[in-house]
Parts: C-alpha cells; structure tokens; sequence
C-alpha cells in the first residue's frame, strides 16, 4: 500500500524566514496531495492542496510543489509568522476506490520571534 | 451546515466498557472516513463509507470495531471490550465523491482507564 515519508520530524525558524517541509510517496497511483496544519488539540485544517496534473500552487505565503517522477512533494511557506507555529501533516490518497489519504508523521514547526 | 461535528469531544471509559461515537458529515458529502490518530502521529486510516456502504476496512479494525452509516448521512464507531491501546483521538472526515478538499472534525478523545 501507500507509504508517506515526511521530513523534517521538526522544523524551528525565525520568523520572517521561510519553512519548507518535504514529503516522499510510494504509490505512483497517487493523485492528489493535501497539507494539513493541526494546532494542538484541534482537527487537521486543509491549508492547501494539489492535484497530480499540477507541478506548483500557490495561496499568498503557502505553496505547495509536486514532482511526479520523483515522487515527492513540498509545502513551501514564506514570510514566517508566530501563528504558523503548529504540526503540519502531508498526505496522499491510496489507490482503490476508496481515494483514502495516507499521511505523512507530521512536522512541528516552531517559529521564533 | 458548519463543517463535520463529532460527539463527544472528550470520553473517558474504565477498559472492558463500550463506547459509541458520533459523526456527522458535511451534508451534500457521500463519502465519510473515519481515522484514529494517536499522539504524534498522522492519522491512520479505520474505514470508508459511500453513501450507507461500508466498503473499506483497515486491518486496524480489530473485531471489537464496527461502524455504521444506516441512512448515509451520520456514522457512528462502537469499541466494544475498550482496551488501553484503544486511547486516541477519533477522526471522522468527509468529503464529495473523493474529489479532494475532506474536512475533517474537531474528533473525539477517548481515554481507557
């Protein structure tokens, strides 16, 4: 089945600065890629998505980009604030019917003012 | 409609107790999933519901599990003989026909002591 690979575990930078969070999959079948970010507490929030007919997007701060053949993608976020600190999870629906979402082990990322 | 709500929020039980638990879906949403998430870790897929069918189960779902969605608008997830193990936080998400964008709920803690 699917397996989602996420790196850093946890990710500190100042704020202002950038944070970038990578992802690697498995299944080539895979075809639509959500970040999450998830306060403590609280339910996952869908921050931004992309489908695998798509290399990049982008949502003011956030971006996320997508590299098929590589398997691997990357949630980009610019201008770090002290509320983006948080867990943020990627993940990747599986193959099947059921278009269920494997999740990567999650990022904590700390922003320091 | 605000989004998917989950009943309780919070469920401590003595271990060998049963225990239900709530969803209910974004309203026009025919797809319902339900994860369990323990701390620090991503969400585990548990099972898939389209419209009332039950048409996904992981292997995490020991016999001690059933879920039901009898109309294909709410679900609910019993944990009968409830065991230490079984403390984490419910998650229940939908979305439409699996065209991305599932929201999840707020979900449901439960302890087992």
């Amino acid at each position: 089945g699917e397996n989602v690979e996420q790196h850093p575990s946890t990710l500190s930078v100042q704020e202002g600065d950038s944070a970038v969070i990578k992802c690697t999959y498995s299944d080539s079948a895979s075809n639509y890629f959500p970040w999450y970010k998830q306060e403590l507490g609280k339910r996952p929030q869908l921050i931004i998505d992309i489908r695998s007919n798509v290399g990049e997007k982008k949502d003011q701060r956030i971006a996320v980009t997508l590299n098929k053949t590589a398997k691997h993608f990357s949630l980009h976020i610019t201008e770090t604030q002290p509320e983006d600190s948080a867990v943020y999870f990627c993940a990747a629906t599986s193959r099947g019917g059921a278009q269920k979402l494997v999740f990567g082990q999650g990022t904590r990322l700390t922003i320091n003012p | 409609d605000t989004g998917v709500s989950q009943d309780p929020r919070h469920k401590i039980t003595k271990r060998g107790q049963n225990v239900t638990f709530r969803c209910d879906p974004i309203s026009e949403h025919n797809r319902l999933y339900w994860y369990r998430q323990t701390l620090g870790q991503g969400p585990e897929f548990l099972t898939y519901f389209q419209n009332e069918a039950q048409l996904e189960k992981s292997r995490l779902l020991s016999d001690r599990f059933s879920a039901e969605r009898p109309k294909g608008s709410f679900s609910t997830l019993e944990i009968q003989r409830t065991e230490q193990g079984d403390s984490a936080m419910y998650l229940c998400a939908s979305t439409l026909d699996g065209r991305g964008g599932y929201t999840f709920g707020s979900g449901t803690r439960l302890t087992v002591v």
